[in-house]
């Protein structure tokens, strides 16, 4: 079964940055794209980012856009979101999504920006 | 932006009776390569989503045939037969053709 282990998530001030991280297992990360969503307290769900197999090839929300980076590490299976310039409307959980079409979810990680 | 709007926002179903929830989006969600990505997801309550329905109509591994998904285009439906108590929670559809992905606000689905 899929495994998509997350951590990362804090309460951070405005203006701060915080890096979140997924440890993939049981299946092969390397030929997977994957993503973050996220989802603002009592809110909907809102594709945040998605870096293909090719790290080079990456997507991102305007909302997110010049301040968040999604990277990933094939050898240790792991994808990264670093976060940086944080504002009150980035407090959600995010989540850690795999596949293009977003076919299996991990746990999700809360982050909370505020002073 | 695609936008995609789910109706009813809100959706009280009977144990045993069907329901049916419409999602809408604002642009043909045919691809280039022939495909409709069209996904509906489920989130219960304190739970991850979790993918039903990829491609309009096909199920997710492990999901019960009382899920269905139909539709074309711009106009697609997902139809639960048989509502069970563990349905209850709240689905999203989202467009995987175009970039950036986008969800349905979701519904609500409350068993009655």
């Amino acid at each position: 079964e899929v495994q998509l282990l997350q951590s990362g998530g804090d309460l951070v001030q405005p203006g701060g940055s915080l890096r979140l991280s997924c440890a993939a297992s049981q299946f092969t990360f390397s030929i997977y794209a994957m993503a973050w969503v996220r989802q603002a307290p009592g809110k909907g769900l809102e594709w945040v980012s998605t870096i293909g197999t090719d790290i080079r090839e990456t997507f991102y929300a305007d909302s997110v856009k010049g301040r968040f980076t999604v990277s990933r590490d094939n050898s240790k299976n792991t994808l990264s979101l670093q976060m940086n310039s944080l504002r009150a409307e980035d407090t959600a959980i995010y989540y850690c999504v795999k596949g293009w079409q977003m076919e299996s979810w991990g746990q999700g990680t809360l982050v909370t920006v505020s002073s | 932006d695609v936008v995609m709007t789910q109706s009813p926002l809100s959706l009280p179903v009977t144990l045993g009776q069907s329901a049916s929830i419409s999602c809408r989006s604002s642009q043909s969600l045919v691809h280039s390569d022939g495909s409709t990505y069209l996904h509906w997801f489920q989130q219960r309550p304190g739970q991850s989503p979790r993918r039903l329905i990829y491609r309009v109509a096909d199920r997710d591994f492990g999901v019960p045939d009382r899920f269905s998904g139909s539709g074309s285009g711009t106009d697609f439906t997902l139809k639960i037969s048989r509502v069970e108590a563990e349905d209850a929670g709240i689905y999203y559809c989202v467009q995987g053709t175009y970039w950036p992905r986008t969800f349905g606000q979701g519904t609500k689905v409350e068993i009655k």
